[in-house]
């Protein structure tokens, strides 16, 4: 079974043009989660899709970030315009259905690393 | 501060040794995941686990949810176990992460 996939694994873009970063989760999750990781900080939560619904989007930081799961299989993650601060490592994550509250194993893909000049 | 706290940052050790990494968090939580980031690589999951102790192979893991604290251990620690070991605790339906430990274990 393939596992959660990410693309690009590389990104470097200078400050105001628009990146896309494309997650796969496995096949049938229908959660898919995104993080972030800022150089030397944790990892944080940006938001959580249950199928194509977006669950919870508290953490992403502001407008210039929209994520998008059309038909609840693959997801996007775009930024518009990038800024330095948006510079770190986008993972991605999808897990099997759950109820509300209980967590579950989290798969998490190889993560795209965004550098913004 | 951050919710999840872990310990030590960077641990080097001798091949062979018993490694212990130590994850502490301030907020009542559901569950508690250990993850493995090796470098340049994705993060693996390692364990998921809510009360007691989990083992598989050489890791350990265990969780006192009345004293928020949680342990990984490595038993004969080998150089393929070099990686950043990150912990995160499930609460009201996300993870909060730890910052994660280096872990560099030498031949």
């Amino acid at each position: 079974e393939a596992g959660v996939t990410q693309f690009p694994s590389h990104s470097v873009i200078e400050k105001g043009q628009t990146v896309t970063l494309r997650c796969d989760p496995i096949s049938g999750h229908d959660n898919l989660y995104w993080y972030r990781r800022v150089m030397g900080k944790e990892i944080k939560f940006l938001l959580h899709f249950v199928k194509e619904s977006k669950q919870d989007e508290s953490g992403m930081p502001n407008n210039r970030f929209l994520a998008e799961r059309t038909g609840g299989t693959y997801s996007t993650l775009k930024v518009q315009p990038a800024e330095l601060e948006d510079s770190g490592v986008y993972f991605c994550a999808s897990s099997q259905k759950q109820q509300t509250g209980e967590a579950d194993t989290q798969y998490f893909g190889p993560g795209t690393r965004l550098t913004v000049l | 501060k951050n919710e999840v706290e872990q310990s030590p940052q960077n641990l080097t050790a001798q091949e062979g040794e018993f490694i212990t990494i130590n994850c502490s968090y301030s907020v009542g939580i559901s569950a508690l995941h250990w993850l493995q980031q090796h470098p340049g690589g994705g993060i693996v999951s390692l364990f998921m686990l809510s009360s007691g102790k989990k083992k598989h192979g050489r890791l350990i893991a265990t969780i006192n949810i009345q004293e928020k604290h949680s342990s990984l251990h490595i038993t004969a620690s080998h150089p393929r176990d070099s990686a950043v070991y990150i912990c995160a605790a499930w609460l009201s339906n996300q993870f909060y992460f730890g910052t994660g430990t280096s872990l560099t274990v030498i031949p």
